[in-house]
């Protein structure tokens, strides 16, 4: 079974910084996504960003990146010049890319950007 | 507008009362999915459908029903052989084999008491 663990309850920055959230999994499979999802207060969950692991490339997506390193099994968000906006819950997900579209999550990160 | 909608966005239940979930989309996609979220939890995989008039148990699938009659419509019944029934319940949508990013309704919490 996989597994999603992000070691990071809370985090706090100032406005206009650069913050990096983690996530490491464990999984026996080779192929496989990987999701970050946001959840602001309204609790609405929002895809952030997501990564195919057949590809070197690590996604960006306007001020959110990854750091996605296959063989240590993580994937790091990156959020650039953090803006107010940005304060939410933060989930990293797992996806096998066989068989059912079934996500499993991490615990999240909750993540306050400061004024 | 296409999405998917959760009704009601909160709900309250005596408990030993059953109680259904309603979710509805109109994005044409063939998957659909109900998770749970507790506090200071990631979200927990209940029930899924990949067709009309089949679907699968997820990770804490006990206490828990649905059924997948229309493609639209995915109901979730929180029995009261659930022991801890006070969650918050998300919905969401995919288009299946073709696509994997699922798509998250607005949630409706559930508190029993």
């Amino acid at each position: 079974a996989q597994t999603v663990t992000q070691s990071q309850p809370e985090m706090s920055v100032q406005e206009a910084e650069t913050v990096t959230l983690s996530c490491t999994y464990d999984t026996s499979e080779n192929n496989y996504y990987l999701f970050w999802y946001k959840q602001p207060p309204s609790r609405q969950m929002i895809l952030v960003i997501r990564q195919e692991a057949y590809k070197q490339q690590n996604a960006t997506e306007n001020r959110f990146s990854v750091n996605f390193q296959k063989a240590a099994k993580s994937f790091s968000l990156k959020i650039s010049d953090s803006q107010l906006g940005d304060t939410a819950m933060y989930f990293c997900a797992f996806m096998k890319q066989w068989g059912a579209q079934k996500l499993v999550f991490g615990q999240g990160t909750r993540l306050t950007i400061n004024p | 507008d296409g999405g998917i909608t959760q009704s009601p966005k909160y709900l309250f239940r005596k408990e030993g009362q059953n109680v259904t979930l309603s979710c509805e989309q109109n994005l044409n996609h063939d998957a659909m999915y109900w998770y749970r979220q507790d506090p200071g939890q990631g979200l927990r995989l209940i029930y899924y459908s990949q067709i009309v008039n089949d679907f699968q148990k997820g990770d804490i699938a006990e206490g828990y029903s649905v059924s997948r009659e229309k493609k639209e419509s995915f109901p979730l019944t929180v029995t009261s052989a659930q022991k801890n029934p006070t969650a918050f319940y998300l919905c969401a949508s995919s288009m299946g084999d073709s696509s994997y990013e699922q798509y998250f309704g607005p949630g409706t919490r559930l508190t029993v008491t």
